[in-house]
């Protein structure tokens, strides 16, 4: 089992949609939960980070968390075409590492 | 601010040859990470340090690969000999660890490394 699993899409939604984006982890020890978006030939940029359970709200982004699940969730409301990308969710498991999912690409159509 | 900075962007050489990607982190910043990026992989993390100081390489696929950081401002990875299974992309990130901080990472543009 891997220790940070992601659907790899691709997910196609249209404009306007809301875009979900979901991650399950295997390290009930886990402690910070991270997203990263990864544009086609670029680095990964953070877009958010949650540590506690509930929601976070940023602007149009949205992390879920429900630790006992092991269930990290992304909802991106009213998705636009320039949030095509991969989204790739990260697990810090304890002191300093943090895994990465291999990531989920997102298609946006105008 | 200055990001994570890397050099080379771009690296091409042949199978054999020795490589050295360097990485200056963020100032302030005192964890840093270097990664590995193949479609078939995904992200790979190989080694991070934390106040210079190694502390978990098993990443590092094999004995060709090395990583230092002879200070808080400079690191490099570095493949002796270089094969064509490590073309690659390699990412370094710098993260402020400290009390407060959740473990946030910064990532520089990479280095795309073809060995032929």
């Amino acid at each position: 089992q891997k220790e940070v699993e992601q659907n790899s899409g691709p997910l196609s939604v249209p404009e306007g949609a809301i875009a979900s984006l979901n991650c399950t982890y295997s390290d009930r020890g886990s402690q910070s939960f991270f997203w990263y978006r990864q544009y086609s030939g670029k680095s990964p940029e953070l877009i958010m980070f949650i540590y506690s359970n509930g929601d976070k709200e940023d602007g149009r982004f949205t992390a879920q968390l429900n630790k006992a699940s092991q269930y990290v969730s992304l909802l991106i409301r009213d998705s636009q075409p320039s949030d095509s990308a991969t989204y790739l969710c990260a697990v810090r498991t304890g002191g300093f590492k943090t895994i990465f999912g291999a990531g989920t690409r997102l298609f946006v159509k105008a | 601010d200055a990001g994570v900075i890397q050099s080379p962007r771009h690296e091409v050489t042949e199978m054999g040859q020795e490589v050295t990607l360097r990485c200056k982190p963020i100032s302030g910043h005192n964890s840093l990470f270097w990664y590995r990026q193949t479609m078939m992989r995904g992200l790979e993390l190989l080694i991070y340090f934390n106040n210079n100081v190694p502390i978990d390489d098993s990443g590092m696929p094999e004995d060709r690969f090395s990583a230092k950081m002879p200070n808080a401002s400079f690191s490099t990875l570095k493949i002796q000999p270089s094969e064509p299974r490590d073309s690659a992309v390699y990412f370094c990130a710098s993260s402020p660890f400290s009390r407060g901080s959740f473990g946030e990472q910064f990532f520089g543009p990479g280095t795309r490394l073809t060995v032929l």
